[in-house]
Formats: C-alpha cells, sequence, structure tokens
C-alpha cells in the first residue's frame, strides 16, 4: 500500500518555465514533509521540507505548497533550468519523535528541463 | 567528513551467492536505513537501525538480514541471492528520531545473474 502517491512520473519543462509534481496522501498523522533530488549515479538528498502548520514554504526557486485538509502537497520549481533536471521524490513521516525517523517515499518524478 | 559511504559501488553476483554491502558514516548518527530502488517504484525500506546492536524490519525484509555491531556500520546481507534482489542499493543515516534530513549514500548497484 503505497503511503505516498506522487504524480507525473516524468515531466517534461522548457528552460524558464514552471515544473509543478504533486503528491498526496492519507494518513493525517504525517506531520514532516520533504522532497528529495536525485541526480543520475548519486544519492538523493534533501531539497526542502514543509510541516503541516503552514501553508507554503520558500527555498529560492523552489517552493512547496501545502494543503491539509486535500491532503496534498507539491513542490514548485520556478524559472526551471537544465540543471534542475533529476529524480524527484517526495515523502513523509509520522511524529519524528516516536516512529524513528522512517520516511515514506513517493515513486519519484523524473524532471527533464529542456534549453 | 565523508558523510555516508557504500562498499561496493558496483557488484554482480549469480543466483544463489551471498555477499554483504557495508554503509559507513562518521556523522556519529543514531539511526540508519537500508533501502531499495526500483525504477517506478521509488524507495522502499528493507530494514533499518536505531542504535548500536539493533535492528529492525522495514517494508521489504525478505531475503535480507542486518547487523550493526558499531555504531558507524550497518551492513545489509544476501544469503543467497535472487534475481528479484536486482536493485540499487542505498543506505541513509539520521542523527536521531528528531533527526530533520536523512543523509543518503552514493549506491550500490547489484545485478544478480
Amino acid at each position: 500500500q503505497q503511503q505516498v502517491k506522487q504524480s507525473p512520473q516524468s515531466l517534461i519543462v522548457q528552460k524558464g518555465g514552471i515544473s509543478i509534481i504533486n503528491c498526496a496522501y492519507e494518513n493525517t498523522a504525517f506531520d514532516y514533509f520533504p522532497w528529495y533530488q536525485q541526480f543520475p549515479g548519486k544519492g538523493p538528498a534533501l531539497l526542502i521540507a514543509i510541516r503541516p502548520d503552514v501553508s507554503e514554504k520558500k527555498e529560492g526557486r523552489f517552493t512547496i505548497s501545502f494543503n491539509k485538509s486535500a491532503k496534498q502537497f507539491s513542490l514548485h520549481i520556478m524559472d526551471s533550468q537544465p540543471g534542475d533536471s533529476a529524480t524527484y521524490f517526495c515523502a513523509a513521516t509520522i511524529d519524528r519523535g516516536s516512529t524513528l525517523g522512517r520516511l515514506y517515499f513517493g515513486r519519484g518524478t523524473q524532471l527533464t528541463v529542456w534549453p | 567528513n565523508a558523510g555516508v559511504t557504500q562498499t561496493p559501488k558496483f557488484r554482480v553476483l549469480k543466483t544463489g551467492q551471498s555477499m554483504t554491502l557495508l554503509c559507513a558514516q562518521d556523522m556519529n548518527h543514531e539511526y540508519m536505513y537500508w533501502y531499495r530502488q526500483d525504477p517506478g517504484m521509488g524507495l522502499r525500506l528493507i530494514h533499518y537501525s536505531v542504535g548500536e546492536g539493533t535492528t529492525a524490519k522495514g517494508e521489504v525484509p525478505d531475503g535480507y538480514n542486518v547487523s550493526r555491531l558499531k555504531k558507524q556500520n550497518f551492513l545489509l546481507g544476501l544469503e543467497s541471492a535472487a534475481p528479484s534482489q536486482t536493485s540499487v542499493y542505498f543506505c541513509a543515516s539520521v542523527v536521531a528520531a528528531w533527526g530533520e534530513t536523512q543523509y543518503f549514500g552514493p549506491g550500490t548497484r547489484l545485478l544478480v545473474l
């Protein structure tokens, strides 16, 4: 049972465009939602994260939008660049203090930004 | 700091052979994890450890065993490799349950023929 559902599976965006990746979850106990970025041949690395007490978090060109009532969150990449081409994973975790930091990952989105 | 390192980077096994993957971290992290990554499946948790001498099963533990004899090392063993275990294996660590960032190693590509 997939705890976190991610879409689309792949995304092609023109340079300068906006990339949007969506994730949905069912478990309302999730209280921390990170996004990981993975380049080919590398391990995933934390990109940006949000907690459910805020609806949006922005770091540079990367923004997470969070809709608690809909149990959805999304990653927006503004002014997408070829260097952003990577696989992006959303994830969620429950009450990090008691569940051993376990992350539940979406299946990933392969983003290609054309120059 | 080297962060999280994994050995080997790539390995080819024949069905039935055994091997051990080594994960090492130099950040004094308590929690360590083994994931496998398959196309279209994301990252799935195999086993994890909340401290030296302790291990627990994750989402897909069958066919794997783990040990954490030293805090900095987390070993993943395949006793009798099967083609279904062909995958990329990632190790990760985090300072503790309240740690916000899991740090991932570079991965081990395993091909089982």
